[in-house]
């Protein structure tokens, strides 16, 4: 098993540029979320989804699309893309949601000049 | 406002000593708790986990706390070893949603 796997590793965007941030897991997990970390910060969720076609806002939503039409893949979409949203992002996914243990990918590091 | 705090950034101990890492919470409505260690570069890794139900849960050399008339949850870590350092997250659930703590760097030493 790959689990959780993110692409990019780096990404540098101007601002106004979108872009996508992929995650796929194959361990058939039913729950998967976003997060970003940014220095001195914990880990803050942005959207998470409990299952194909359903997806919901996290504490640090705008500025961020997503959907989830399989069970494997679960895209971030930077609409248009800001200096603020320079950060490392991680994808997680687990069998049911927080009450689980949550498998991190190796994160994104974005930066937006 | 920080709904989960780990007053301490960082900790320093010497090995085979314990290492005590402290998480306060203010959300009654968390109802589970756990605890992630992380490593430069890499993507947090889970450690343990406690219900809110439950006062102690024990896996190996690490034992996590919960007082919950304190609001406050504790990771220890008997005997430290220098792979132990790192960075650890407390993380408390609600309805479906992890709310992460800022953290503390744990350096084990020599």
């Amino acid at each position: 098993n790959a689990g959780v796997t993110q692409t990019p590793k780096f990404q540098v965007l101007k601002t106004g540029q979108s872009m996508t941030l992929q995650c796929a897991q194959d361990m058939n997990h039913e729950y998967m979320s976003w997060y970003r970390q940014d220095p001195g910060m914990g880990l803050r969720l942005i959207h998470y989804s409990v299952g194909a076609g359903i997806t919901d806002q996290g504490e640090v939503p705008n500025g961020y699309n997503v959907s989830r039409s399989t069970t494997e893949d679960f895209p971030l979409r930077l609409l248009s893309a800001a200096p603020s949203q320079t950060s490392v992002y991680f994808c997680a996914s687990s069998l049911a949601g927080g009450v689980n243990e949550q498998f991190f990918g190796p994160g994104t590091r974005l930066t937006v000049l | 406002d920080q709904q989960v705090k780990q007053n301490s950034p960082s900790l320093s101990v010497q090995e085979g000593r314990i290492s005590i890492l402290n998480c306060d919470y203010t959300n009654s409505m968390f109802d589970y708790f756990l605890w992630y260690k992380k490593y430069p570069a890499e993507g947090p890794t889970f450690l343990i986990s406690i219900s809110s139900i439950k006062d102690k849960n024990e896996d190996g050399r690490f034992t996590v706390f919960l007082n919950k008339s304190a609001k406050h949850l504790s990771l220890h870590i008997v005997p430290s070893q220098p792979g132990d350092s790192a960075v650890y997250f407390c993380a408390a659930n609600s309805n479906y949603k992890l709310t992460f703590g800022k953290g503390t760097l744990l350096t084990v030493n020599p």
